[in-house]
């Protein structure tokens, strides 16, 4: 089964900034994994599949990218609405997610 | 639009059971599968299991089998989730999500499951 491990748990930047967001998967997904953003009290909506392509109505902000078995998230420039929890997911698995707050 | 619409919030005893809905609009339901995912409150996302609508085939996670049932209703566009022998740790909010290629899509709004004596 694969594990996801998500770091950091927690990244605190100002509006503005740049995100960047890693998911580590124990073993290779041949560049499936997806990416998530959750706001409080909403269901999680997708941002990026197959490790880079942006959902449809995704901000070009938002990008993705792999090597091997790391995986990255990177929101070149954090507008107000960008400050939430993203998850990273491979089929079964969820990553623990990493909360993007205000700094 | 594609959409997928839950039903409404629940309050069970411990040990029951709880069956919540999600009706899909705005595609065919048996093109796709469909997962449920469950939330903890403060917690991450936990793949519970998912339904292929069109011959009603499932998969489940080990941490749910023997106690989550899939099942589905083409006529009403709808798929179920029932989740037996509830324990005040099932308190969360639950998700259907569409699957598009090992990805979820479009996602219900979810549906709260309070477990309480």
């Amino acid at each position: 089964e694969i594990v996801l491990t998500q770091s950091p748990a927690t990244l605190s930047l100002s509006p503005g900034e740049r995100a960047t967001l890693s998911c580590r998967a124990s073993q290779s997904v041949s560049g499936y994994l997806a990416w998530y953003q959750q706001k409080p009290g909403q269901a999680p909506r997708l941002l990026l599949y197959d490790a880079s392509n942006r959902a449809t109505g995704i901000p070009a902000r938002f990008s993705g990218s792999e090597s091997g078995t790391d995986f990255t998230l990177t929101i070149s420039s954090l507008e107000p609405e960008d400050f939430a929890v993203y998850y990273c997911q491979q089929r079964f698995t969820f990553g623990p997610g990493t909360k993007v707050d205000i700094k | 639009q594609v959409q997928l619409v839950q039903s409404g919030a629940e309050v069970k005893k411990p040990g029951a059971s709880v069956k919540v809905s999600c009706k899909a609009s705005g595609y065919t339901i048996t093109d796709y599968y469909m997962h449920w995912v469950r939330q903890a409150p403060g917690q991450g996302l936990e793949w519970m299991g998912r339904i292929n609508p069109s011959d009603g085939t499932t998969t489940y996670a080990q941490m749910f089998q023997g106690r989550v049932t899939l099942t589905r209703d083409t006529s009403t566009s709808t798929v179920y989730m029932e989740l037996s022998s509830l324990r005040s740790e099932d308190t969360a909010v639950f998700y259907c999500a569409r699957d598009y290629d090992t990805n979820m899509d479009v996602w219900g709004k979810g549906t709260t499951v309070t477990v309480s004596s």
